[in-house]
């Protein structure tokens, strides 16, 4: 089993929809979680932190549920740059463990 | 924020040929880079961490021999792929960890083709 776990897509959306991504986790010591984004041929970038109280920053809102290990993006009013893959990230005695990641193409 | 950058960012080299790999940590000292492989439509893979005065630390399955990791300065570390092959042709990318906040800082990628 993976140690992070995700849908690949793609996730074919219009602009202006709401789109969720969930993502899970194998090792219950976990310390840390976050959502990356990256595009086609680019390095990932930190599109946010993901908190056991969820947090918002935004369109994005990001929930972690470590008792079921399963951490998840809402993005709501999806824009056309919002296209993209979406990396969930969890980091285990200081190490990040990609998933490969969700595909997201938002159409006009 | 904090810049890493990396050089080349992309490279094609015969097979048998070594390529060394640049991350450089622009704006902050890095006590600890990191070196990651992605290969087409998967995810990142951690390589190896790479300590500043001293050796690096490889994930299970990558060859210390063929990936050689040098991390002389607080700025500065390189990877080398020794001997390259096709197979070793993938998106390196390295980052770099920023203390206080443990962030890590990703580079732009090289991305390397053995032909």
């Amino acid at each position: 089993r993976k140690e992070v776990e995700q849908d690949p897509g793609p996730f074919n959306v219009p602009e202006g929809a709401t789109v969720a991504f969930n993502c899970t986790y194998s090792n219950s010591a976990s310390q840390s979680f976050f959502w990356y984004r990256q595009d086609c041929r680019k390095e990932p970038k930190l599109l946010m932190s993901v908190y056991s109280s969820g947090n918002e920053d935004g369109r994005f809102t990001a929930q972690l549920n470590r008792a079921s290990q399963y951490i998840s993006l809402l993005i709501r009013d999806s824009k056309l740059s919002d296209s993209a893959t979406y990396l969930c990230v969890v980091e285990n005695t200081d190490k990040l463990i990609f998933g490969t990641g969700t595909r997201l193409q938002v159409f006009p | 924020g904090a810049v890493v950058s990396q050089h080349p960012s992309w490279v094609i080299c015969k097979s048998g040929t070594s390529v060394k790999i640049e991350c450089r940590s622009l704006d902050f000292q890095a006590t600890t880079m990191f070196w990651y492989r992605q290969f087409p439509k998967q995810s990142l893979m951690l390589m190896a961490t790479s300590n500043e005065g001293s050796k690096a630390t490889y994930e299970q399955g990558v060859e210390k021999d063929k990936f050689l990791i040098n991390h002389a300065s607080l700025t500065l570390s390189t990877l080398t792929v020794t001997s390259a092959h096709p197979e070793d042709s993938s998106f390196y990318i390295c980052s770099a960890e920023r203390e206080g906040p443990d962030e890590q800082y990703f580079g732009p990628g090289t991305r390397l083709t053995v032909t």
